[in-house]
């Protein structure tokens, strides 16, 4: 079964810090991945996603993510955070025959000015 | 605005009630899906339509149902409903041409079960 998993559930970081979102999947096929953002009150908006092609992914506001094959993973970084970017971060896997999104938990950011 | 919309934005209920939760996919989606959100569970995929016909099933119970009507929008049914319910409960549709499955998320309906 696929599966998907958010190491930090809570991060606090100061403006202008460097950002990096860990996320794991599990899924021995060929997967799509996805980061959806959820500002405080508002409903999951997409960042970025993968689907195939440059493993390095640039989305919105300036956030990126890298497709790690080998370590099943798919990053989200930000190299300077901005107090609007306080949301939780969700990272979703697509894999096989079927359109659901398997989500992992989220990471609530908090970014303090 | 993802152009998908929820209504209701919150309702509040008592055990045992049965509810309705509607959404109206974008303009030209053929799917839509259905997930819950709460603080134990997480973001959770229930259930997708696609052009009126069920196309996958996630962890929905028995207690839910939901349907797609001819022109799009979707209802899901809540019913018997429990305290372990109360939840966000998010619609989302995607391109019917595309097969990345780019979802669009609604505002949401935040179910409160008293």
């Amino acid at each position: 079964a696929q599966s998907v998993s958010q190491h930090n559930h809570h991060v606090i970081l100061s403006e202008a810090a460097s950002l990096e979102l860990g996320c794991n999947y599990s899924y021995g096929g060929t997967v799509n991945l996805f980061w959806y953002v959820q500002y405080p009150g508002q409903h999951l908006q997409l960042l970025l996603k993968y689907f195939s092609g440059d493993p390095l992914v640039k989305g919105i506001k300036g956030f990126e993510a890298e497709f790690i094959k080998s370590k099943f993973s798919f990053n989200l970084r930000k190299p300077s955070v901005q107090w609007s970017d306080t949301a939780e971060y969700f990272c979703a896997v697509k894999g096989g025959a079927t359109n659901k999104l398997i989500f992992g938990t989220g990471t609530l950011l908090a970014v303090q000015p | 605005d993802s152009g998908v919309t929820q209504t209701p934005k919150h309702l509040i209920t008592a055990t045992g009630q049965r509810v309705t939760l509607r959404c109206s996919p974008r303009s030209g989606d053929l799917s839509v899906y259905w997930y819950q959100q709460s603080l134990d569970q997480g973001l959770q995929f229930l259930i997708q339509y696609y052009n009126g016909e069920e196309r996958a099933k996630g962890n929905i119970l028995e207690r839910f149902s939901a349907q797609q009507f001819p022109d799009l929008h979707s209802e899901l049914n809540l019913s018997s409903l429990e305290l372990g319910d109360s939840a966000l409960y998010f619609c989302a549709s995607s391109p019917a041409s595309s097969s990345y499955n780019e979802q669009f998320f609604g505002p949401g309906t935040r179910l409160t079960v008293l």
